[in-house]
């Protein structure tokens, strides 16, 4: 079956701090990746996702990621945090067909200080 | 707005209710998913559908039931509530692979927290 390892579970930073939260996956075929962000209390967002093409993919808020096919990894990244950074960050995978299931990863939370 | 919407938002139930969440898309996607979301274990999918009248077993259906009699809603249903089922239930719908939309384009609902006691 699928999985989605997150190795970081809980990441504490200061502001200004560099941030590269790790993701791998276990599917050796094609498959779509996705990095969402859970601010408290609220639902779901879409930070960047990779199809196809330049493996370094830009998303918002100054977050991109970079697919290394040979490691089947998907690291997050960010030169600089900023206290509004403080949610939960979940790695997805989907597998085309068959549903388009999206399976997740177990979450990281990431705490920024000022 | 269009986009996915969850009722109820918060539910208390007492163990042996039952009870049936609803989600509601205005964005004619045809693929629909239920996941509960645990701390310390992401979101696990419970069931999902392909289209109007289909449904599957996600990774965690035991004690939920689900429907898709239309295609803009997707039912969720727990016959008989266990405190086990205790948890944030996120709704998500995209279009069919290369039916339009944004690609790979996922919107997840604002949840539902419930509690079972």
């Amino acid at each position: 079956a699928q999985s989605v390892s997150q190795h970081n579970h809980h990441v504490i930073l200061s502001e200004a701090a560099s941030l590269e939260l790790g993701c791998n996956y276990s599917y050796g075929g094609t498959v779509n990746l996705f990095w969402y962000v859970q601010y408290p209390g609220q639902h779901l967002q879409l930070l960047l996702k990779y199809f196809s093409g330049d493996p370094l993919v830009k998303g918002i808020k100054g977050f991109e990621a970079e697919f290394i096919k040979s490691k089947f990894s998907f690291n997050l990244r960010k030169p600089s945090v900023q206290w509004s950074d403080t949610a939960e960050y979940f790695c997805a995978v989907n597998r085309p067909g068959g549903g388009n299931k999206l399976t997740f990863g177990t979450g990281t939370q990431l705490k920024v200080e000022l | 707005n269009a986009g996915v919407t969850q009722t109820p938002k918060f539910r208390v139930l007492k163990t042996g209710q039952s009870m049936t969440l609803l989600c509601a898309q205005d964005m004619n996607h045809e693929y629909m998913y239920w996941y509960r979301q645990d701390p310390g274990m992401g979101l696990r999918l419970i069931h999902y559908s392909v289209g109007e009248g289909t449904t599957a077993k996600g990774e965690v259906p035991d004690g939920y039931n689900v429907s898709r009699l239309k295609k803009q809603n997707f039912l969720l249903g727990l016959e008989s509530a266990a405190p086990s089922q205790t948890s944030v239930y996120f709704c998500a719908s995209r279009p069919t692979p290369g039916g339009g939309g944004i690609i790979g384009g996922y919107t997840f609902g604002s949840g539902t927290r419930l509690t079972v006691v």
